[in-house]
């Protein structure tokens, strides 16, 4: 299986900062790459989908890029509900996907 | 806007079958040409895609728990289930059913969940 590094696994900021998150897969994955928000006692919502586009009602202030290994998902301004768990999941090695180990992104 | 919703037992013995449902609405699993998935989330872990199933039946699974799943469909209510049998502590976790977003393909990536439900395996 392809396994999904996450860095950092956990991130201090502050309102109004801009923040990146990557994601390193262990072979290429083209650009099958999701990102997905979850808060406490939430599901997961989907935000980013094929490594830069943005799913239908997300903010823009969310963005993806990256190919093959590398991926990072960036959010500028950070808002006070952004707080809340980040994580990629591959989807070219369907249906063998697999998701990152996650990254909390907590207030300073 | 399709809407999913897990059911069943919080709690399973060890050795014991886990069984969930997942009804869904404002969709038809039956005419409606996506996939869907079973996801599980151990506590304060990361995520596992479990399987999925096609409206047309067909399913395919995550070889790790192969052996030990299975996925059917309800189309009579709308529901799709998840069996996973021979269950131990390690399967405790938070199960969600989750539908692809891309019609007629699985594209592996996951616009509509469910709430979730933890299933805590223990005698």
């Amino acid at each position: 299986d392809i396994q999904m590094t996450q860095s950092p696994s956990s991130l201090s900021a502050s309102v109004g900062d801009r923040v990146t998150i990557t994601c390193r897969a262990s072979q290429t994955i083209s650009n099958s790459l999701n990102w997905y928000q979850q808060k406490p006692g939430q599901a997961p919502k989907l935000l980013i989908y094929d490594t830069s586009s943005l799913y239908s009602g997300v903010p823009s202030r969310f963005s993806g890029s990256g190919s093959g290994t590398d991926f990072t998902l960036t959010i500028d301004s950070l808002q006070p509900e952004d707080f809340a768990i980040y994580f990629c999941q591959q989807s070219y090695n369907t249906p063998r996907i697999t998701f990152g180990q996650g990254t909390r992104l907590e207030i300073k | 806007q399709v809407q999913l919703q897990e059911s069943g037992p919080g709690l399973v013995k060890p050795s014991q079958t886990l069984s969930l449902t997942c009804t869904v609405s404002g969709g038809s699993i039956s005419s409606d040409p996506y996939y869907w998935s079973w996801i599980r989330q151990h506590p304060g872990k990361g995520l596992e895609w479990i399987g999925y199933i096609y409206y047309s039946g067909n399913t395919f699974y995550n070889p790790s728990l192969q052996s030990r799943i299975s996925i059917s469909l309800d189309t009579s209510k709308n529901q799709f289930s998840l069996k996973l049998k021979s269950v131990t502590a390690a399967d405790t976790a938070v199960y969600y059913c989750a539908r692809d977003f891309q019609e007629g393909a699985a594209a592996g990536t996951f616009d509509s969940w469910g709430q979730g439900t933890l299933v805590t395996v223990s005698s």
